[in-house]
């Protein structure tokens, strides 16, 4: 069975600041992971994916991941937040169930960038 | 191209209705899976649809269903509402079916309030 542990609820920076918001996963066999994020009354959209390939991953609004099998992570970070980063983040693990596409998310992480 | 578009975006329900909500994928895209999203549960799989057959189920009751039709869109059916059945409930689309690629499209979400 897959899992995702997103640690921290809830994160603040400033803005202008790193973000790191963190995410370990658990898989019984090589995971693909994803990282999204989710806008007050949306859905959820795709940030980036890590699906074998390069261990670093470089995704949309200037948002990167680097997986790291030893320490079965794959963190998100940000080097500069911005105000419109302030939204829930999620991590998923795909669970490969009979040729079925299903993912496992984590609780999320609410992001505040502050001024 | 048109995204994953969703119907109703809100509606409210009373204790022991039911209710039926639409998805509509992508383009070209023959996989839907639904997704509820509650505060305490987080977001947890329903079930995904390929080529109108049903590859994967979460655990849920009985009184979660869902079919699909051969246009690809789907549809899935609460009966018997309860309260704890209030949520977002959220459709995904995915072009790549058979593998693990597992890029989930989202909709912005139809959110269900039962009173």
């Amino acid at each position: 069975a897959q899992s995702v542990t997103q640690l921290g609820s809830h994160v603040s920076v400033s803005e202008g600041a790193l973000v790191l918001l963190r995410c370990n996963y658990s898989s019984s066999v090589p995971p693909y992971l994803f990282w999204y994020v989710q806008y007050p009354n949306q859905g959820l959209q795709l940030l980036l994916k890590y699906t074998s390939a390069a261990t670093l991953v470089k995704g949309i609004n200037g948002f990167e991941a680097e997986f790291k099998k030893s320490e079965t992570s794959f963190h998100l970070t940000k080097p500069s937040a911005h105000m419109s980063d302030a939204a829930e983040y999620f991590c998923a693990v795909s669970a490969f169930t009979g040729g079925g596409n299903k993912l496992t998310f984590g609780t999320g992480t609410q992001l505040k960038v502050e001024l | 191209k048109a995204g994953v578009t969703q119907t109703p975006r809100y509606l409210i329900k009373t204790r022991g209705q039911q209710v039926t909500l639409s998805c509509s994928p992508i383009s070209g895209h023959r996989s839907v899976s639904w997704y509820q999203q509650t505060p305490g549960q987080g977001l947890q799989f329903l079930f995904e649809y390929f080529s109108e057959t049903q590859r994967n189920k979460g655990n849920f009751p009985g009184r979660f269903s869902g079919r699909q039709f051969s246009n690809s869109r789907s549809e899935m059916n609460v009966s018997t509402l309860e309260l704890g059945d209030s949520a977002l409930y959220l459709c995904a689309s995915s072009f790549v079916a058979g593998g693990r690629a597992g890029e989930l499209f989202f909709g912005e979400g139809s959110r269900l309030t039962v009173l």
